[in-house]
């Protein structure tokens, strides 16, 4: 079982749709969450991280984490064709001696005008 | 505000070759970290710098390739001798602080080994 799944898409969605983003994953050390964006042949942009469980909004975005399922989820409100990217999760242990993300292998979406 | 720093950002060599790939890490930032991300696959970790240091390169293929942050200058990915399954692109991160999460990518270099 690898340690971090993301269903691959593609996923297509009318603009002004909201948009459901999932990643599981098998390693409970996991403490930080954190979703990127990435244009294609672009590098990841950082749009959100949470720490441990619970929600957190910024603008248009919403990031969700729940421990207990391991289960983490990003929803786009009033999705936007600008949106059209691919979207990685990604994780990280707490504590000292941890510096390596551990990616999804990212849900690539489509927001048609 | 200047983000990370990559270049070249498109690279060709011949198999056998060596390969240089350069990252300047955003201003104020001195914590480095290389990642892979081959066709199909997600980012994997390489390895993590900081300047004069490598604090972590567990995700470094043991043979032909080297990582340094010097004093002065960029980082530095090297791979000597590519062979095709090299071809991938090649992404840097800088954070501020020393831990893992809030790490910002630059555009990454496409290396292409023929």
């Amino acid at each position: 079982q690898k340690e971090v799944e993301q269903d691959p898409g593609p996923l297509s969605v009318p603009e002004g749709a909201i948009v459901s983003l999932n990643c599981t994953y098998s390693n409970s050390a996991f403490q930080y969450f954190m979703w990127y964006r990435q244009y294609s042949r672009k590098g990841p942009e950082l749009l959100m991280y949470t720490y441990s469980s619970g929600n957190k909004e910024d603008g248009r975005f919403t990031a969700q984490v729940d421990k207990s399922s391991k289960y983490i989820s990003l929803f786009i409100r009033d999705s936007q064709p600008s949106d059209s990217a691919t979207y990685l999760c990604a994780m990280d242990y707490s504590g000292a001696g941890s510096y390596q993300l551990t990616f999804g292998k990212g849900t690539k979406l489509s927001v048609i005008p | 505000n200047a983000g990370v720093m990559q270049n070249p950002r498109h690279l060709v060599r011949r198999r056998g070759q060596e390969a240089r790939l350069r990252c300047s890490p955003m201003k104020g930032h001195s914590h480095v970290y290389w990642y892979r991300q081959l066709p199909e696959e997600g980012l994997k970790f390489m390895v993590y710098l900081q300047k004069e240091n490598i604090i972590d390169e567990s995700g470094m293929p043991k043979e032909r390739f080297s990582a340094e942050f010097p004093k002065e200058g960029p980082s530095i990915l090297r791979i000597q001798q590519v062979v095709r399954g090299d071809s991938a692109a090649y992404f840097c991160a800088s954070s501020q602080n020393r831990g893992g999460y809030e790490q910002y990518f630059g555009p990454g270099t496409r290396l292409t080994v023929t």
